[in-house]
């Protein structure tokens, strides 16, 4: 049971590219959330999914889309990287758990993105 | 929307004293209050968590409180260790048709032994 996952670990952007952030989950949880953390600012949600196929967007969307395909995996793209958004990502997942409150969250080990 | 205001930013405490971390937030529909560990490098990780309904939950040597009317809650260690050193996060959690949970900017604790 590997929990929560991310790949990549870390990358390197040029300003403009593109690149997607990949979060998989073997919990069987519905929901997943995207979000950034930056120094001083805590976690941010970017956007989220409460089921297969669903989307919606968090306090900080702009500049990002994802997509739920399937359940166990949540994308995050960025369609042309700014250097704002150098940033530790992090997946989560919750609902349902056995042992905890529903809404507890579960995160991945996060993804350290540099925009040159 | 939901804001969540923590305080303070850093605290450094020596080992074996008690550290309180508080939080107020905004939004009164907010019914579920997690706290999160972080250590460095490392992910979010729950330590304690408190729902509106409750006024205190305590877990060996880590408790929260939650004082719904003037909307604060608050993380209390005791007996401190240098392994509590860490960043905590307070934050509050509204059921939208998915737990939008909006977290505080984080204290950093330090331990001194």
């Amino acid at each position: 049971n590997a929990g929560v996952t991310q790949t990549p670990k870390f990358r390197v952007l040029k300003t403009g590219q593109s690149m997607t952030l990949l979060c998989a989950q073997d919990m069987n949880h519905e929901y997943m959330y995207w979000y950034r953390q930056d120094p001083g600012m805590g976690l941010r949600l970017i956007h989220y999914s409460v089921g297969e196929g669903t989307t919606a967007k968090g306090e900080v969307p702009d500049g990002y889309n994802v997509s739920r395909l399937k359940k166990q995996n949540f994308l995050l793209g960025l369609e042309s990287a700014a250097p704002s958004q150098t940033s530790v990502y992090f997946c989560a997942s919750n609902l349902p758990t056995l042992d905890r409150a529903q809404e507890t969250q579960y995160f991945g080990p996060g993804t350290r993105l540099l925009v040159l | 929307g939901e804001n969540v205001e923590q305080h303070p930013s850093t605290l450094s405490v020596q080992e074996g004293d008690s550290a309180v971390i508080k939080c107020t937030y905004s939004d009164s529909a907010s019914n579920y209050f997690p706290w999160y560990k972080q250590e460095l490098g490392k992910r979010p990780q729950l330590i304690i968590d408190i729902r509106s309904n409750v006024g205190e939950k305590k877990d060996q040597r880590i408790a929260v409180t939650l004082n719904k009317t003037a909307k604060h809650f608050s993380l209390h260690i005791t007996e401190t260790q240098p392994e509590d050193s860490a960043v905590y996060f307070c934050a509050a959690t509204l059921n939208t048709g998915g737990f939008k949970t909006i977290f505080g900017a984080g204290t950093r604790l330090f331990v001194k032994a």
